[in-house]
């Protein structure tokens, strides 16, 4: 089946650092990937999206690139913000009647410090 | 514009007891999904509801079940409840006319089984 795999966390850095989060994924067909963010008792908010490869997502900062060859979707932000401190989940959906259903990874826990 | 509501917030019930859990979409959506997350991993898909009719459906027991109305808004019913169904449970909605439209999520439900 589907599955996501996240680097380990936590991560901590210092503000303007540059971050990087690595993600894997394994599926059966054809996935669109996202990574969704989810800051201290809020709920999940989708952060960047990519449907196809070589398909580069981008929101506030935070880039991820579609890579098929290496089945990977790496968010990576060039200098870190204390308010990017949050935990990020990278996710991917099936299309066709799939879609809708994600399967995310297990979260990384990201502190950033002044 | 709301967003997707949930409620309530928070709860805690008995070894063995039965809760609902209760989403509204946010407007113009139809298709709702619930997700569970325990503590420290990512959402894990229960089932998805569109046009009052499960569409798809998680490894999850029977124990969990739901319900879509005809107003799109939706439930959650667990029975039976054991502590290790402690956990946010999260609802999710979105456009389902169009297989690439934003999925958005609630706050989520907070639910101790002791």
């Amino acid at each position: 089946g589907d599955s996501v795999t996240q680097m380990e966390g936590p991560v901590t850095l210092s503000e303007e650092a540059f971050l990087t989060i690595n993600c894997t994924y394994t599926a059966t067909g054809y996935p669109s990937l996202f990574w969704y963010v989810q800051y201290p008792g809020e709920g999940l908010q989708l952060l960047l999206k990519a449907t196809k490869a070589d398909d580069k997502g981008s929101n506030k900062g935070f880039e991820a690139t579609y890579r098929k060859e290496t089945t990977s979707f790496h968010l990576e932000k060039g200098s870190v913000q204390v308010s990017d401190s949050a935990v990020y989940f990278c996710a991917l959906s099936e299309g066709g009647t799939s879609y809708g259903k994600l399967t995310f990874g297990q979260g990384t826990i990201l502190t950033v410090h002044p | 514009d709301a967003g997707v509501t949930q409620s309530p917030t928070h709860l805690i019930k008995t070894r063995g007891q039965q809760v609902t859990l209760r989403c509204s979409p946010k407007s113009g959506h139809d298709t709702v999904s619930w997700y569970q997350q325990a503590l420290g991993q990512g959402p894990q898909f229960i089932f998805q509801y569109y046009e009052e009719e499960e569409r798809q459906r998680g490894n999850f027991p029977d124990r969990f079940s739901g319900h879509q109305f005809p107003n799109y808004s939706s439930e959650l019913n667990v029975n039976a409840l054991l502590l290790g169904d402690s956990a946010l449970y999260l609802c999710a909605s979105r456009d389902g006319t169009s297989s690439g439209n934003t999925i958005y999520f609630g706050e989520g439900s907070w639910l101790t089984v002791v």
